[in-house]
């Protein structure tokens, strides 16, 4: 099973500041690699898809890059409907697994 | 419009069993995977079908949870036996997208195992 660790478990930032989430997976993923927003009593949504393509509807100012083991989720200027939990989750092979979420909090 | 609608959620009782619905609007439910989230937990992937009906499963529930659809009734469904107190969840269903990421959820069906 593949091991995704994501840093840091919570990130205080203020509105307009550039959030920078990692990803890091315990073996090579290649650029099979997804992220997630959620906010409570919600279902999470897709935000990127296989490390750096937008899904629909997604704004620009949310971007992913990374390949093999490492990755990052960038967010460049944090608007209020941001603040949230973050997830990766790789589509390498079976079983499917998540990382444990980075918590973007308003400082 | 997509939509995705989760029922059949709720108290059921160590080794009770449990039968999970996710109905689909606007696309049909070819390939799909239910994905649990236990009280102010993470996200924990259980099982996908896929439109061929290969079927893969989390090792935590392989041999006591079934995946299963109904293209009749446009239905993805998850039966849960053997049911643990570790299985208490929120049960959100899926569609499969770019491969197997998530692109459209339902909101969820709570599973409480307790006696």
């Amino acid at each position: 099973e593949i091991v995704l660790t994501q840093s840091p478990a919570t990130l205080s930032l203020s509105p307009g500041e550039r959030a920078t989430l990692s990803c890091r997976a315990s073996q090579s993923v290649s650029s099979y690699l997804g992220w997630y927003q959620q906010k409570p009593g919600q279902a999470p949504r897709l935000l990127i898809y296989d490390a750096s393509n937008r899904a629909t509807g997604v704004p620009a100012r949310f971007s992913g890059s990374g390949s093999g083991t490492d990755f990052t989720l960038t967010i460049s200027s944090l608007e209020p409907e941001d603040f949230a939990v973050y997830y990766c989750q790789h589509r390498q092979n079976w079983p499917l697994t998540f990382g444990g979420g980075t918590k973007v909090e308003i400082k | 419009e997509e939509q995705l609608v989760e029922s059949g959620g709720g108290l059921v009782q160590p080794g009770g069993s449990l039968r999970l619905s996710c109905a689909a609007s606007g696309f049909t439910v070819s390939h799909m995977s239910w994905v649990r989230q236990a009280p102010g937990k993470g996200l924990e992937w259980v099982s996908v079908i896929y439109g061929g009906d290969n079927r893969y499963y989390a090792d935590s529930v392989k041999g006591r949870f079934t995946i299963s659809r109904d293209y009749s009734k446009n239905t993805l469904y998850l039966q849960m036996n053997s049911l643990r107190v570790e299985d208490t969840a929120v049960y959100f269903c899926a569609r499969g997208a770019y491969g197997d990421f998530f692109d459209y959820w339902g909101q969820g069906t709570l599973v409480t195992v307790s006696s």
